[in-house]
């Protein structure tokens, strides 16, 4: 099985900053990754697929990088509307979600 | 609009087994292009993918439930379903179905998810 370990697993952040989530796999899976951001009591939220390509209708302060086994999602100017859980997900082989990222208000 | 929606039975006894129906709307489940799928959240931890399944019935499934787990679909109903037999309470989760692009890669539509509980 596809281990996927998130860091951190928490992040206290202020509207504005520059915030960035890092997924690494435990062996390579290219492309093969998904972010999601989650909020209390809702589903899932598709941000980005394939590493890099943005979902439609997700702002573009939202954008992911990497292949292989490291990943990071990047949130430009955090946003109000941005302090949520963040979920990777490789689907190289079957799916294996990352832990999860909760990022806070400072 | 593309809109899934989760039902089930409610509570669920240990040992039993949990069934759970998506039911699509504003959309065909028999899309050449989708999958459906099913995953789970225990109460305040992260997400596990269950199962997912194609229109024709081809099916993926988790290698530590496969055991216990039985997805299918309905396209005279557009729906599909999961059963999971010999729940405990490690089972009890909010159950989410979606709909999976890409071959079944991620998923861009969500219900908006049902609280199964396992108690006795």
């Amino acid at each position: 099985d596809i281990q996927m370990t998130q860091s951190p697993s928490t992040l206290s952040a202020s509207v504005g900053d520059r915030v960035t989530i890092t997924c690494r796999a435990s062996q390579s899976i290219s492309n093969w990754l998904a972010w999601y951001q989650q909020k209390p009591g809702k589903a899932p939220k598709l941000l980005i697929y394939k590493a890099s390509s943005l979902e439609s209708g997700v702002p573009s302060r939202f954008s992911g990088i990497g292949s292989g086994t490291e990943f990071t999602l990047t949130i430009s100017s955090l946003q109000p509307d941005d302090f949520a859980t963040y979920y990777c997900q490789q689907y190289d082989s079957n799916w294996t979600f990352g832990q999860g990222t909760k990022v806070e208000i400072k | 609009q593309l809109q899934l929606q989760e039902s089930g039975p409610g509570p669920v006894k240990p040992s039993d087994t949990l069934s759970l129906t998506c039911t699509v709307s504003g959309g065909s489940i028999s899309s050449s292009s989708d999958y459906w799928g099913w995953i789970r959240q225990p109460p305040g931890k992260g997400l596990e993918w269950i199962a997912s399944i194609y229109y024709s019935g081809r099916t993926y499934y988790n290698p530590s439930l496969k055991s216990r787990v039985t997805i299918s679909v309905d396209t005279s109903k557009n729906q599909f379903s999961l059963k999971l037999t010999s729940v405990t309470a490690a089972d009890t989760a909010v159950y989410y179905c979606a709909r999976l692009m890409s071959s079944g890669s991620y998923g861009d539509h969500w219900g908006r998810g049902t609280l199964v509980t396992v108690s006795s």
